[in-house]
C-alpha cells in the first residue's frame, strides 16, 4: 500500500517557466513533509519541507505548498532552469515517531529545456 | 559539513555470495536507514536504526540484515545475493534532535547481481 503518492512520473518545461510537481498521501498521521532532488547516480539531497502546522513554506526559487484536507503537497519551481533537471522525490514522516523514519513517493523527473 | 559515505560506488557480485555494503556518517546521528531505489517505486525503506545494535525493518526486509555496533556505522548484509536485489542502495542518517530534521544520504552503491 504506497502511503506517498507522486502519480506523474515525468514533466517537461521550459526554462524560465514554472515547474509544479504533486504528490498525494494516505495516512493522516503524517505532519512533516519534506523533498528531495536526486541526480543520476548521486544520493537525494534535502531541497525543503513543511509542517503540517503550516500550509505554505517558501525558500527562494522553490515553495511548497500543503493541502491538509486533500492530504496533497505540491513543490513550485519558479523559474525553472536546465540545473533543476533531476528527479525528485517527496517523502513524509510522522512527529509520533522519533526515529525519523520518511516513506518516499516513487518520484517525479523533471525535464526543464533550455 | 555533514557526510555519509557509502564504502562503493559500483559493486558486481555473483548469485549466492554474501554481500556487505557499509555506511559512515560523522554527524553523530542516532538514526541510520538503508533504502533501496528502483525504477517506478521511488525509494523503499529495508531497515533501519534509533540506537546502537537497535535495528527495526522496514518496509521490504527479506532477503536483508543489518548490523550497528558503532553508532557511526550502520552496515547491510545480503545474506545470499539474489539478481532481484540489483539495485541503487541509499544510506541516510538523521537526528533525533529537535521536532522535524532532514535525513541525509549517501552517494549510494550500484549493486549488480550475476
Amino acid at each position: 500500500d504506497q502511503q506517498v503518492k507522486q502519480n506523474s512520473p515525468s514533466l517537461s518545461v521550459q526554462e524560465g517557466r514554472i515547474s509544479i510537481l504533486n504528490c498525494d498521501y494516505t495516512n493522516s498521521m503524517f505532519d512533516y513533509f519534506l523533498w528531495y532532488k536526486k541526480y543520476p547516480a548521486e544520493g537525494p539531497t534535502f531541497l525543503i519541507s513543511i509542517s503540517s502546522i503550516k500550509d505554505k513554506n517558501e525558500d527562494g526559487r522553490f515553495t511548497v505548498f500543503l493541502n491538509k484536507s486533500a492530504k496533497h503537497l505540491s513543490l513550485h519551481i519558479v523559474p525553472s532552469q536546465p540545473g533543476d533537471s533531476a528527479v525528485y522525490f517527496c517523502a513524509a514522516s510522522g512527529v509520533s515517531s522519533n526515529t525519523g523514519k520518511l516513506i518516499f513517493g516513487q518520484g517525479t523527473t523533471l525535464q526543464v529545456k533550455p | 559539513d555533514v557526510k555519509v559515505t557509502q564504502s562503493s560506488r559500483y559493486l558486481v557480485k555473483r548469485t549466492g555470495e554474501k554481500v556487505f555494503l557499509e555506511c559512515v556518517q560523522d554527524m553523530d546521528h542516532e538514526n541510520m536507514f538503508w533504502y533501496r531505489q528502483d525504477p517506478g517505486l521511488g525509494l523503499r525503506l529495508i531497515y533501519f536504526s534509533y540506537d546502537v545494535k537497535m535495528k527495526e525493518k522496514g518496509d521490504i526486509p527479506e532477503g536483508y540484515s543489518v548490523s550497528r555496533e558503532k553508532k557511526e556505522r550502520f552496515s547491510l548484509i545480503l545474506e545470499s545475493a539474489s539478481t532481484n536485489q540489483t539495485s541503487m542502495y541509499l544510506c541516510a542518517s538523521s537526528s533525533t534532535l529537535g521536532v522535524n530534521t532532514e535525513a541525509f544520504f549517501g552517494q549510494g552503491t550500484r549493486l549488480t547481481v550475476v
